[in-house]
């Protein structure tokens, strides 16, 4: 099945310790993001990546990190978690050309 | 700077009804405007979607209307069901080539009640 899977689904950390959220794609896609997901401000991109090695900010890039060493992953890194990144991430990946998105099932981050 | 503005924020439909929601852009270089589905504990899954060289695209009961003049795009959802309660994200994109980066609207949490 096609699919974009991120790990953990929930997880709940202290204000400064480093996290890694995972992505992984099955479809051989090119592109992938990262989107936070908050109350009324929808959905806004993190950063993105074009192809292995090739990684650019988006609109919230501030307190994050990523690495597009494989093709199929894509982790979100989190040096120093602050409470204001608690949100819902999203994955999600494309072929480059195409403009639909497929989306991982969401990674509900609660930083205390 | 928000270059999607999406309303309404909440929507309450009875069975059967029109479901509308309405999308406002910015940007006259967008050129994709799709919409989003999301369910509770799901991913935004991709609805339907419109070039701006069309004024509406429908499929089954899903239905864009687009105003390229007026820089307007809406949704409707006819004979609205309860399976239809969801969040839907309006968007917008740009394809420079190689990709497309999307902006979403707020988003608008419909309820379709019994």
């Amino acid at each position: 099945e096609a699919q974009v899977t991120q790990n953990p689904r929930y997880l709940i950390t202290v204000t400064g310790k480093k996290l890694t959220v995972t992505c992984s794609q099955n479809m051989n896609h090119e592109y992938m993001s990262w989107y936070r997901q908050d109350p009324g401000l929808g959905l806004r991109q993190i950063y993105y990546s074009m192809n292995v090695e090739v990684t650019d900010k988006g609109d919230v890039p501030e307190g994050y990190k990523v690495s597009r060493k494989e093709k199929r992953n894509f982790p979100l890194i989190l040096e120093s978690p602050s409470p204001n990144q608690t949100s819902l991430y999203f994955c999600a990946s494309s072929r480059l050309g195409m403009n639909g998105y497929t989306f991982g099932s969401g990674t509900r981050l609660t930083v205390v | 700077q928000q270059q999607v503005k999406q309303s309404p924020q909440s929507l309450i439909v009875q069975k059967g009804g029109i479901s509308i929601i309405n999308c406002a852009y910015e940007n006259t270089a967008f050129d994709y405007f799709p919409w989003y589905q999301q369910f509770p504990g799901k991913g935004p899954a991709l609805l339907i979607a419109i070039r701006p060289d069309v004024s509406e695209k429908k499929e089954g009961r899903f239905t864009i209307s687009f105003n390229k003049s007026a820089k307007q795009f809406s949704l409707h959802i006819m004979d609205s069901q309860p399976g239809d309660s969801a969040t839907y994200f309006c968007a917008a994109s740009r394809f420079t080539g190689t990709a497309s980066k999307l902006t979403f609207g707020t988003g608008t949490r419909l309820q379709v009640t019994l």
